[in-house]
């Protein structure tokens, strides 16, 4: 039980160019999921907290504009990172709290995104 | 300024050598304290959680066992397939999660 899935798992664009992140909870439902990146070698920095049917929160120093985050229902968020450069690629996880349970994240595989 | 600190950042041990990873913590109020194992290139898998002071979880050759200022992960008898960086977080009453820097483990065969 507990599974996240993130699609796609690898995906390289071209600079200015937008990419949409799916993260999924496959076998519970969530109201809230995490959106994180890393960078090689250090640790999660959280970007922004979605709760399902309303508008993410964003950490300091993270665009809301240029990373877009929306949780339509309580399996799917997406997060679209909008005219994406260089410096956005980095290896990005989302992570899943179940409806009601535990205060525990289920993280995804990831996603590698790298900009050319 | 609420912290996780995780020690040591590096760990070589032989296959077989027990030994324990530490994680301590300053935060306002735990919810819960999380382990996870993350490999290269992948996202974190869930290990433990844990509550309270004096809970412990134990899973195949994992234990993690917590105080109010810290937690262990110990690991007996590891093997290759061990090796992994092993994360550390840490949740306030407010859902703010707090993530580690991580041990890296290299287990030796």
């Amino acid at each position: 039980g507990a599974v996240v899935s993130q699609h796609p798992s690898r995906v390289i664009c071209k600079s200015g160019t937008s990419v949409k992140i799916e993260c999924r909870s496959l076998d519970f439902q969530a109201t809230t999921m995490f959106w994180y990146r890393q960078f090689p070698k250090q640790s999660l920095m959280l970007m922004a907290t979605s709760n399902e049917g309303s508008k993410a929160t964003y950490e300091q120093g993270v665009e809301k504009d240029k990373f877009l985050i929306n949780h339509a229902s309580l399996t799917l968020s997406t997060l679209t990172v909008t005219s994406a450069h260089p410096e956005d690629s980095s290896f990005y996880i989302c992570s899943a709290r179940e409806l009601g349970r535990s205060p525990t994240q289920y993280f995804g595989p990831g996603t590698r995104l790298t900009v050319l | 300024e609420d912290q996780v600190t995780q020690s040591p950042e590096a760990l070589r041990l032989q296959e077989g050598e027990s030994s324990s990873l530490n994680c301590s913590y300053t935060v306002s109020g735990l919810r819960g304290l999380f382990w996870y194992r993350q490999d290269p290139g992948k996202g974190p898998e869930f290990l433990f959680t844990l509550y309270s002071a004096g809970e412990e979880k134990e899973k195949e050759r994992l234990k993690a066992t917590l105080t109010k200022k810290e937690s262990f992960l110990h690991i007996t008898a590891p093997k290759p397939e061990d090796s992994a960086t092993y994360l550390c977080a840490v949740q306030e009453r407010d859902d703010k999660i707090i993530f580690g820097k991580g041990t890296r483990l290299h287990i030796l065969p």
